[in-house]
């Protein structure tokens, strides 16, 4: 059993589209996140989510728009894509305290 | 605000040979820190965490951080690297009841046969 799933794990398409990645954690954890990982691996912070309430919103521009259904849930839909957007995209979940985070596999988005 | 530096882009080690990943960060509180490594096209892997208690801890596959206060330092380590040790190590930070983790910017480590 997966703990944390994202579907797509790849994704092509062309500038201007709209798309979206979904995440599903079945470890019953509280909070979630999005990262960003760049082409030099670097990892940037995008948003968080505790029980469905927005927590973390880093400078993310707003066609990137996050939706938690329910706590188990964190999908990322993205408007109007660029060149830039190019990366992989890490959902990760984590439990209340000191728990470290629990990442899924990743979602490669290239934009053609 | 909270940051991680790893000061090393990479390490290279022989199979055998003691393995050190450098690790410093900056919080205004008090730090919880972590190592996760990533094997290529994979997500990220817990390796280890400190959050309060000795400063010395253990972690999965043999490895082992030190907190050092003073330093402001979390490195990784471990007594004998193996070929399959090869990847990419991130040590990340995060201030006490915050819920932001930060990351660095990675380590690749090449450990050769």
């Amino acid at each position: 059993d997966t703990a944390v799933s994202q579907t797509p794990k790849y994704l092509v398409t062309q500038m201007g589209n709209d798309k979206s990645i979904k995440c599903e954690q079945n470890l019953g954890h509280d909070t979630m996140y999005w990262y960003k990982q760049d082409s030099k691996k670097f990892l940037k912070i995008m948003f968080s989510y505790n029980n469905k309430e927005l927590i973390i919103n880093e400078t993310v521009p707003n066609r990137f728009s996050p939706k938690s259904p329910d706590k188990a849930h964190l999908n990322l839909h993205i408007n109007s894509l660029e060149l830039g957007d190019s990366a992989v995209y890490f959902c990760a979940s984590r439990g209340t305290g000191t728990g470290e985070l629990f990442f899924g596999e990743g979602s490669r988005l290239t934009v053609l | 605000a909270q940051s991680v530096a790893q000061p090393e882009d990479q390490v290279n080690v022989a199979e055998g040979n003691p393995l050190t990943v450098k690790c410093t960060y900056s919080v205004s509180g008090n730090p919880y820190l972590f190592w996760y490594v990533q094997y290529p096209n994979r997500g990220l892997q817990f390796l280890l965490k400190y959050i309060t208690g000795d400063n010395l801890v253990k972690g999965s596959y043999g490895f082992e951080a030190e907190f050092n206060k003073s330093q402001t330092s979390f490195h990784l380590k471990k007594p004998s690297a193996l070929v399959s040790d090869s990847a990419l190590y991130f040590c990340a930070v995060r201030d006490m009841g915050d819920y932001k983790l930060s990351f660095g910017a990675g380590t690749t480590v090449t450990v050769r046969a």
